[in-house]
This record gives structure tokens, sequence and C-alpha cells, in this order.
């Protein structure tokens, strides 16, 4: 069975970094594509990049270029998601999800919430 | 950058009465048009793939249409469990997976 587990919750400051997980399992991890999900308190889904982990392809929405780094570790089957300095507007629910066929995301991790307040 | 529209924002309707969401593409993107459900609280779920294809497990009173640049998602007779709102998201040419902005679907 296909598996899409998250890290927890994070509380940080402006300016700190993060990196959160999402750990896959049930499946070929190498053979699909992950994609990042933000959903902003009480707003809809924004698609933040998607990584493939079999040759670490990379593709980013241009709203989100630059602002994190996708990444992936293929020896232990997770994927991830870093900021090196966080802001107050990054204050989200992010979602991981697998892509299968034409980039439908048919498995979604349960979600991180991450609350940036000084 | 393909832009997707989805009308209306939100909707009230009666159970049992038919719901129809549609999303417009400014470019075409074949087929490559998939729906999602998600409550309050929850993850988004997958409810139909490629424009026309219901997930295993969901529900045959819930479709999908179209093809190009209009696309229709369609609950028949709605239920109780089908409030939540509902999202389209396109693949295109330059893998792009960008989301509608949401239909929120209420129970009168």
């Amino acid at each position: 069975e296909v598996h899409l587990v998250q890290s927890g919750a994070e509380v940080k400051k402006p300016g700190e970094s993060l990196k959160i997980s999402c750990e896959c399992s049930g499946y070929s991890f190498i053979n699909y594509w992950i994609a990042w999900v933000r959903q902003m308190p009480g707003k809809g889904l924004e698609w933040m990049g998607i990584i493939y982990p079999g040759d670490s392809d990379i593709r980013y929405s241009p709203s989100f270029q630059g602002q994190v780094t996708i990444s992936a570790d293929k020896s232990i089957n997770i994927a991830y998601l870093q900021w090196s300095s966080l802001k107050a507007s990054d204050t989200a629910m992010y979602y991981c999800a697998r892509a299968g066929g034409s980039y439908f995301l048919d498995y979604w991790g349960q979600g991180t919430l991450v609350t940036v307040s000084s | 950058d393909i832009q997707m529209t989805q009308s209306p924002s939100s909707l009230s309707a009666s159970v049992g009465d038919r719901v129809t969401i549609t999303c417009q593409a400014n470019e075409d993107i074949s087929n490559y048009l998939n729906w999602y459900q998600q409550k309050p609280g929850k993850a988004p779920k997958l409810l139909i793939y490629d424009a026309s294809n219901l997930e295993t497990g969901v529900p045959s009173r819930f479709s999908g249409s179209g093809s190009g640049t209009h696309f229709t998602f369609t609950i028949n007779s709605l239920q109780p469990e089908d409030t939540a709102t509902y999202y389209c998201q396109k693949y295109d040419n330059l893998s792009a997976l960008t989301f509608g902005g949401g239909t929120r679907v209420e129970i009168k």
C-alpha cells in the first residue's frame, strides 16, 4: 500500500531555515514524480514544484523558483522541501503528493503545518 | 504560463441536486485535467484524472468531461458527505501543474 508520511508541525522565527520531509513507501520511489503543494490559511492549493527522484530532475513553479529548494534521497525514499530564510508569509500547510501517469496527484501526505512568527 | 479559471467560487445546493463546476484553460491542454476534493482539515483527494477517468473507489455520481480548453465536473445527486472544496488541476507542456481557484460546495 502506498503511503506518504510527512514530518511534524514546525514553529519557526523569521530568518530561520527549515527542511521538511516526505517519506514514501509501498511503491518504486525512483519511478514517480513527487510534487509539493502549498495551502495558505483559508486559501486554495498552489503547486510549488516537482521532483523525479530517479534522476533528481526538478521543475519549479515560477512563483516559488528561488524561494524554496526541493530535493530527494533515493537511498531512503524521502523527498524534502527546504527554506534558507523563512518569512511570515511562508506560514501555511505544505503537502507532498505522488504524481502518477499524466501528473495527476494520486497519493498525498497528511500535510506539514509550518508557522513562522516572531 | 497557462492559467486555469474555475467557476463558480462557491455554490449551495440541495441533497439530490445535480452540481456542475467548470474549469477553463487559456490554452489547449488536451485532456491533462484532474479534479480533487478537499474536506476541511484533510489532504486533497483525487476524484477524476485525465478529464474523465474516475479514480478507483470514487463513487460513480462524480464525473468529468471536456478537452482542450473547457472542462466540466459534475456531481449527480449531491450527498451530504460531498460538502467540500473542489479543485481542478492541469498539466501542460512546460511541466506546470497549476490548480484552479477552487469551488466550495455546501448543502442548502
